[in-house]
C-alpha cells in the first residue's frame, strides 16, 4: 500500500516569504499526485494535481509543485506567501497500479502567515 | 453554491447510541466517498460507492455502515459509537472512479461522543 509523508507539522512564515512544503510518497509504480488546501472553517479544495507530462505543475493562487520521480517527492512551492494562504495543506496520492481506488493523504501541514 | 453538503456540521451522540451522518451532492457524480479524520491525522478512507456498488476498505470496522438510496445522497451509519469514533467525517465525490479524477469535499461533520 502507498503512504504519504509530510515533513512539517506547522510552518510559520512572514508575508512575502517563500514557501516550500515537503511531500514524499512510497510506491514504486505510476502515481497520481494531489495537493489539497483547507482554509479555516472550509472544506478541502484541490490546489493542483499531477497525472503525467510536465513534472512542474501550476495550480491556483500562484502555487506550483514539482514531481521528482527519483526522489518520490511532490513538494509544494509558492514564491511569495500572503496572509490569506494561512491554511492546512494536504498532499495525497493514488496509484493506478496498486489496484486500489484509495486516495491516501498525508497528515497535513498547517501554514500560518504572519502579516 | 455548495456542491457537497454535509449535515449536520456538528453532531453529539452518546456512547453506544446509533448515529447517522448525511451527505448530499448537486454534482451528479457517480462516486461518493466517506473519510474519517481524527485530530492531527490524515483523512482515512472508510468506503465508497461507485453508483450503487459499495466498496468497503479492508480495515474499516464493522461498526460503520453506509447507504446510498440515490445518486444525490449517501449516509454514514455508526451502529454503536465508541469514544474512539470521535472524529471529523468527510464526504467527497468524484465524477468517475478513474484515479485521475479529483475529489470534491464537503465541509465535514464533527462527531463528539459523550
Amino acid at each position: 500500500a502507498q503512504s504519504v509523508s509530510q515533513h512539517n507539522h506547522h510552518v510559520i512564515l512572514s508575508e512575502a516569504a517563500s514557501l516550500e512544503l515537503g511531500c514524499n510518497y512510497s510506491y514504486g509504480g505510476t502515481v497520481n499526485l494531489f495537493w489539497y488546501v483547507q482554509y479555516p472553517g472550509q472544506h478541502l479544495q484541490l490546489l493542483l494535481k499531477y497525472f503525467s507530462g510536465d513534472p512542474l505543475v501550476k495550480g491556483i493562487k500562484g502555487f506550483e509543485a514539482e514531481f521528482i520521480k527519483s526522489k518520490f517527492s511532490f513538494n509544494l512551492r509558492k514564491p511569495s506567501v500572503q496572509w490569506s494562504d494561512t491554511a492546512e495543506y494536504f498532499c495525497a496520492v493514488n496509484a493506478p497500479g496498486a489496484g486500489s481506488y484509495q486516495l491516501t493523504f498525508g497528515k497535513g501541514t498547517k501554514l500560518s502567515v504572519i502579516p | 453554491d455548495a456542491m457537497v453538503i454535509q449535515n449536520p456540521r456538528y453532531q453529539v451522540t452518546q456512547f453506544g447510541k446509533p448515529v447517522t451522518l448525511s451527505c448530499s451532492q448537486t454534482l451528479n457524480h457517480n462516486v461518493m466517498y466517506w473519510y474519517q479524520q481524527k485530530s492531527s491525522q490524515a483523512p482515512k478512507l472508510l468506503f465508497h460507492y461507485y453508483d450503487k456498488d459499495f466498496n468497503n476498505e479492508a480495515d474499516t470496522p464493522d461498526n460503520f455502515q453506509s447507504r446510498r438510496p440515490n445518486t444525490s445522497f449517501c449516509f454514514l451509519d455508526i451502529r454503536s459509537p465508541g469514544l474512539g469514533d470521535a472524529a471529523m467525517y468527510l464526504c467527497a465525490t468524484s465524477s468517475h472512479r478513474e484515479l485521475n479524477q479529483p475529489q470534491h469535499f464537503g465541509d465535514g461533520t464533527r462527531l463528539s461522543i459523550l
